[in-house]
């Protein structure tokens, strides 16, 4: 079974600071995908980055990166030059290859500070 | 734009009184799914199709039933809305590919109040 865990709640962060959110995940699976999708208030989910278990570099997005640590089971996104409009709930997400269903994890709420 | 789009945006229903709530889309993925999402809290995957083969979780309530009677469309139907029910329903879309081919998109949801 697998297991997404996010242990920040919410967090503030000043607008154009960088800000981190962290993701540790469980799993046996040797081969996995992880996700991360932003919900503003308005409750779209919305697909930011993806990390493959065997990708050799972080994923980067525009100011979405990955900190992609596969020892310590753990990607965490990193929001560089945080603007208002970044406040929002964030999930972190795994899926094993060939099985498209995701696991979530509980979500970290961030708000941006002007 | 390429795009998941479901209606209504907010329904509001009676205790017991069926509803039906609709998604679209027109990124042409095999895959469709229906979430519910409670306040603060992870999307739960209430079923998927494939293509046309459905897909329900264990856990799913036999209340809530869905249909895909093409690639474009799917519904939610809740037979008999219960005060628990209420919640906001999200549709989403993926193909079936592995690494980021395999993301599911999203629709802005449908925020349901049960009266």
């Amino acid at each position: 079974a697998q297991k997404i865990t996010q242990t920040q709640p919410g967090m503030f962060v000043q607008e154009k600071e960088a800000v981190t959110l962290d993701c540790t995940y469980d799993t046996s699976d040797p081969s996995y995908g992880l996700f991360w999708y932003k919900q503003p208030s308005s409750g779209e989910m919305i697909f930011l980055i993806y990390q493959g278990s065997y990708d050799q570099q972080n994923a980067t997005e525009g100011r979405y990166s990955l900190n992609f640590q596969k020892a310590r089971k753990s990607a965490n996104l990193v929001i560089s030059a945080s603007q208002l409009g970044d406040s929002a709930m964030y999930f972190c997400a795994m899926n094993r290859p060939g099985d498209y269903k995701l696991s979530f994890g509980a979500g970290t709420t961030v708000t941006v500070r002007a | 734009d390429a795009m998941v789009i479901q209606n209504p945006r907010y329904q509001v229903t009676q205790f017991g009184k069926p509803v039906t709530l609709s998604c679209s889309q027109t990124l042409n993925h095999n895959v469709m799914y229906w979430y519910q999402q409670k306040s603060s809290q992870a999307p739960k995957l209430l079923f998927h199709y494939y293509d046309k083969d459905f897909n329900n979780e264990a856990d799913t309530p036999d209340n809530f039933q869905s249909r895909r009677p093409n690639t474009s469309f799917c519904f939610l139907d809740i037979r008999s809305p219960g005060l628990g029910d209420a919640a906001m329903y999200l549709c989403a879309t993926s193909r079936l590919g592995s690494g980021a081919l395999g993301a599911q998109y999203f629709g802005p949801g449908t925020r349901l109040t049960v009266l």
